[in-house]
């Protein structure tokens, strides 16, 4: 089955405690994106990669790091999460660039205390 | 730098019936792409309809349609004979012209109920 996946999907942690949050994608895409939603302020792009050599910011990278290695993995990085990065957090892929369909994983409910 | 807006945070509609869902943006491009995605209660996000700035023809997906304005940028989904599994969160989003930046804007999203 075509898929993106997102593990973990609910993470409780504290604040300053590494942590990955891992996406995959099964479909051979070359585009994957992050992103964050919270309530009222809809989806905002953290960072992008349109390969496994190009990798760019979004609209709200601060506080995240990326890791494009190979193609099917996105992990998104959070070195020292704190309380405002508690959010639902979405995967993304396309087949070639942000034109495309983005098909979403499930989400990540990410508390950080 | 561009900005969706969706001015309705919250919309409902009877069964059956037809309703609009606004969205307004920002940019100096002349050829971008538009998109309306669909986010049930399960989280799982959809595209509904996707739209190219340079095509006159307004896309069309079974009951979902949109009005696409150029000149006044907007970018309005309408959504024919309303069933009960169209109730979501719907968000619109913006991604320039082709060569340009990747990055997707999306707006905050209106959530539909509909009545039974």
């Amino acid at each position: 089955e075509a898929q993106v996946t997102q593990n973990p999907r609910y993470l409780i942690t504290v604040t300053g405690k590494k942590l990955t949050v891992t996406c995959s994608q099964n479909m051979n895409h070359e585009y994957m994106s992050w992103y964050r939603q919270d309530p009222g302020l809809g989806l905002r792009q953290i960072y992008y990669s349109m390969n496994v050599e190009v990798t760019d910011k979004g609209d709200v990278p601060e506080g995240y790091k990326v890791s494009r290695k190979e193609k099917r993995n996105f992990p998104l990085i959070l070195e020292s999460p704190s309380p405002n990065q508690t959010s639902l957090y979405f995967c993304a892929s396309s087949l070639w660039t942000s034109t495309d369909t983005q098909y979403f994983g499930p989400g990540t409910r990410l508390t950080v205390l | 730098a561009q900005t969706v807006t969706q001015s309705q945070p919250e919309m409902s509609v009877q069964e059956a019936e037809t309703v609009t869902l606004s969205c307004t943006y920002d940019t100096s491009e002349s050829d971008y792409y538009l998109f309306w995605y669909k986010q049930p209660p399960s989280r799982q996000m959809i595209l509904v309809i996707r739209q190219e700035a340079y095509k006159q023809q307004n896309a069309t997906e079974n009951r979902f349609s949109v009005n696409f304005q150029k000149a006044a940028k907007s970018f309005s989904l309408k959504i024919s004979d309303s069933q009960l599994g169209d109730a979501a969160m719907y968000f619109c989003a913006y991604r320039g012209p082709e060569g340009g930046s990747e990055k997707l804007v999306f707006g905050k999203g209106t959530k539909l109920t509909v009545n039974p």
